[in-house]
C-alpha cells in the first residue's frame, strides 16, 4: 500500500522569499515521486519527478525537490516565491512494482498545499 | 499544439440525467485516466484504461460508465446512480505501462453542477 501526507493544507510567504512545501510518503516499492501544481479551475500541471536517478530534482519555474529515503520525504523548495506560484499543489507517489510489468502504476495524490505569495 | 482537451469546460446536470463528459488526446499515449476532485481533497480515480477496448475501474466507479473505441478518445458518462455528481473531473494520460513511463499528463478539466 502506498500514502502520501501533505504537511500543510496551508502555506503563506512573501514575494522573494523562500518556499518550502513539505511531503512524507510510504511505498512498499521503489516509489516514482512527483509535484504538480493547479491554478484555480485549472488541469493539473507536471513541475517535477523523482524516478530513482538523482535525488535532487531540479523542475520547472525554479522549483526543486530533494528525496530523502531515510526521512521518506520529497519536500519542495524554491530560493524565492513569485507571485505567479500562488496555486495549490499536490504531491503523488506510483508504486510502478520497479517499472515495467503488466500492473498500472497507480498514482496517490496528497491532499494538497494551497500556497499564498503576499506582496 | 499537442495536449489534453476536455469538453465542456462547465455541465450542468439535472436529477435523473445522464451526461457524458468528452476527453480526447493527440499524444499518442496508451494509457487514459479519470479523476475526480472535491474541494480539499486530492484526486480520486474513476476508471482506466491502459489500451483500446479495455478499461479498469478504480477507486470510485459506481454510478459512472466508460468506453474507449479509440485510441484518442476516453469519453465518461456520470449516470444518474451518482448520487453526488457535483465535483470537478480531470482526464489524464500516459505513455502506459508498455512504454515503461508512467507520467501522467492532465486536461484542463470539467466542472459538473447539478441544477
Amino acid at each position: 500500500a502506498q500514502s502520501v501526507t501533505q504537511l500543510d493544507s496551508h502555506v503563506s510567504v512573501s514575494e522573494g522569499t523562500p518556499v518550502l512545501l513539505r511531503c512524507n510518503y510510504s511505498s512498499s516499492y521503489s516509489p516514482s515521486l512527483f509535484w504538480y501544481v493547479q491554478h484555480p479551475n485549472k488541469g493539473l500541471q507536471l513541475l517535477l519527478k523523482y524516478t530513482s536517478a538523482a535525488t535532487l530534482v531540479k523542475g520547472i519555474n525554479g522549483f526543486e525537490a530533494e528525496f530523502k529515503k531515510s526521512e521518506t520525504s520529497f519536500h519542495l523548495t524554491k530560493p524565492s516565491a513569485h507571485m505567479s506560484d500562488a496555486a495549490e499543489y499536490f504531491c503523488v507517489v506510483s508504486d510502478s512494482e520497479g517499472g515495467g510489468g503488466t500492473s498500472y502504476g497507480k498514482l496517490t495524490f496528497g491532499q494538497g498545499t494551497i500556497l499564498t505569495v503576499h506582496p | 499544439d499537442g495536449g489534453i482537451t476536455q469538453s465542456p469546460k462547465y455541465l450542468f446536470r439535472k436529477e435523473g440525467q445522464n451526461v457524458t463528459l468528452s476527453c480526447e488526446q493527440n499524444l499518442n499515449h496508451d494509457a487514459m485516466y479519470w479523476y475526480r476532485q472535491d474541494p480539499g481533497q486530492g484526486l480520486r480515480l474513476i476508471y482506466y484504461s491502459q489500451i483500446v477496448n479495455d478499461f479498469q475501474k478504480g477507486d470510485i466507479a459506481e454510478g459512472y460508465s466508460v468506453s474507449r473505441e479509440k485510441k484518442e478518445s476516453f469519453p465518461l458518462t456520470v449516470t444518474s446512480a451518482q448520487k453526488n455528481p457535483t465535483a470537478f473531473y480531470l482526464c489524464a494520460s500516459s505513455m502506459g505501462f508498455r512504454g515503461g513511463e508512467e507520467t501522467q499528463y492532465f486536461g484542463p478539466g470539467t466542472r459538473l453542477l447539478v441544477l
